[in-house]
């Protein structure tokens, strides 16, 4: 089985300031890795994945990713955040075999302040 | 392009009492997923749906909880009798069809308040 783990439960920072969003997953089999956003009052929206390739995978609004295999992380990290990326981030895990449920972690509250 | 439609996005109800929610997948997705979310937690997956067929359903509470997906487009999750434990959102997802690396779009989800 598979499992995520996201330490910070909330993160406060201020505009304009670089952030990172922490997750640890474990898992005896390759897996594949995914952030979700979910704003206030909306669903949660994809924001990033690794599937294979790269190591590093970006989204289109500035986040970046880096799957590390030796250390079991793929944290989440913008140079500059912004007002608008205050929401609820999410870290997903599933393996690669068969079908196996996507397992999110309990997720991290950005908060940007002026 | 519509997203996954829920409804209603909130329901309030007294213990013990039925409640049902609706969730209409995006057009052309062949995989429809129920998740519970409760505060301060991710998604668990409920159910999973390939076409009208329920080919996961391990972690439904079966004593209470239900689900269908008749013509194998929208669906229905239901809890008959509420308990005060179930107040949380169900949020319902979509996918082309089941592989580990097709996208799951969720809809807005249902709150509901169990009291």
């Amino acid at each position: 089985a598979q499992s995520v783990t996201q330490l910070d439960s909330q993160v406060p920072v201020f505009e304009e300031a670089p952030v990172e969003l922490r997750c640890n997953y474990s898992s005896s089999v390759s897996v594949y890795l995914f952030w979700y956003v979910q704003y206030p009052n909306q669903g949660l929206q994809l924001l990033l994945k690794y599937l294979s390739g790269s190591t590093l995978v970006e989204s289109i609004n500035g986040f970046e990713a880096e799957f590390n295999k030796s250390q079991t992380s793929f944290h989440l990290r913008k140079p500059s955040v912004h007002i608008s990326d205050t929401a609820e981030y999410f870290c997903a895990v599933r393996a690669d075999a068969g079908f196996q449920k996507l397992v999110f972690g309990t997720g991290t509250r950005l908060l940007v302040s002026p | 392009e519509a997203g996954v439609v829920q409804s209603p996005r909130y329901k309030i109800i007294e213990k013990k009492q039925p409640v049902a929610f609706w969730c209409n997948p995006i057009s052309g997705h062949n995989t429809l997923y129920w998740y519970l979310q409760n505060l301060g937690q991710g998604p668990e997956l409920l159910i999973r749906y390939e076409n009208e067929e329920a080919v996961d359903d391990s972690q439904l509470p079966k004593d209470r909880f239900s689900a269908e997906r008749l013509k194998g487009v929208d669906s229905t999750l239901k809890i008959q009798p509420a308990e005060l434990g179930d107040s949380a959102v169900y949020l319902c997802a979509s996918s082309l069809r089941d592989t580990s690396y097709n996208e799951q779009f969720f809809g807005p989800g249902t709150r509901l308040t169990v009291l």
